[in-house]
């Protein structure tokens, strides 16, 4: 069985600041990667995803994340964040079935 | 094009009520979800829809049935609301199953009594 872990629970950085959220998953199989965003009160959408290919996948608003498969692992970065950044974010395993396994979700929690 | 839209935005039910909860996509997508979002669990998949006349359960399917009712839409049904149903509920739906990005509706706040 799929699952992921997001090692933090809530991550508070200054403005301007660098980022990282990080995410492991478990799969006896090959997998597809993504993480989502969601703005308060708001649904989920795509920040970005890994299927195949260069392991170094760059999404919108500036984040990139790094597929590593010897450590399972999947983390998000920015190098420079901003208040509207301030956001839930949560990593996602899927496999062939193309099911969505989520993480708990990080909160991101950016001050001036 | 409103992409994904969800009726209602928010009920309140007692327990033992039953309710329908809609969910309709403009894209022409074949596949669509329905989830729930719990504080500190993340999303969970309660039904999907692969596509047009298939259904199949995901995480957490007790308590719940979907009817897969067009292209277009997908409703979650309760039957007999439980307490433990209070959750937020999100519709998805993408172009195909496997590794395509899943487009979400706003949500819907149900809170059982």
């Amino acid at each position: 069985a799929q699952s992921v872990t997001q090692l933090d629970s809530q991550v508070p950085v200054f403005e301007e600041a660098p980022v990282e959220l990080r995410c492991n998953y478990s799969s006896s199989v090959s997998v597809y990667l993504f993480w989502y965003v969601q703005y308060p009160n708001q649904g989920l959408q795509l920040l970005l995803k890994y299927l195949s290919g260069s392991t170094l996948v760059k999404g919108i608003n500036g984040f990139e994340a790094e597929f590593n498969k010897s450590q399972t692992s999947f983390h998000l970065r920015k190098p420079s964040v901003h208040i509207s950044d301030t956001a839930e974010y949560f990593c996602a395993v899927s496999d062939h079935t193309g099911k969505l396994i989520f993480g708990q979700g990080t909160t991101l929690q950016v001050k001036p | 094009n409103a992409g994904v839209t969800q009726t209602p935005k928010f009920q309140v039910l007692k327990t033992g009520q039953s309710m329908t909860l809609q969910c309709a996509q403009d894209m022409n997508h074949n596949s669509m979800y329905w989830y729930r979002q719990d504080p500190g669990m993340g999303l969970r998949l309660i039904y999907y829809s692969a596509s047009e006349g298939t259904t199949d359960k995901g995480e957490v399917p007790n308590g719940y049935n979907v009817s897969r009712l067009n292209k277009r839409e997908f409703s979650l049904r309760l039957e007999s609301a439980a307490p433990s149903q209070t959750s937020v509920y999100f519709c998805a739906s993408s172009e195909s199953p496997v590794g395509e990005t899943q487009y979400f509706g706003p949500g819907t706040r149900l809170l059982v009594l």
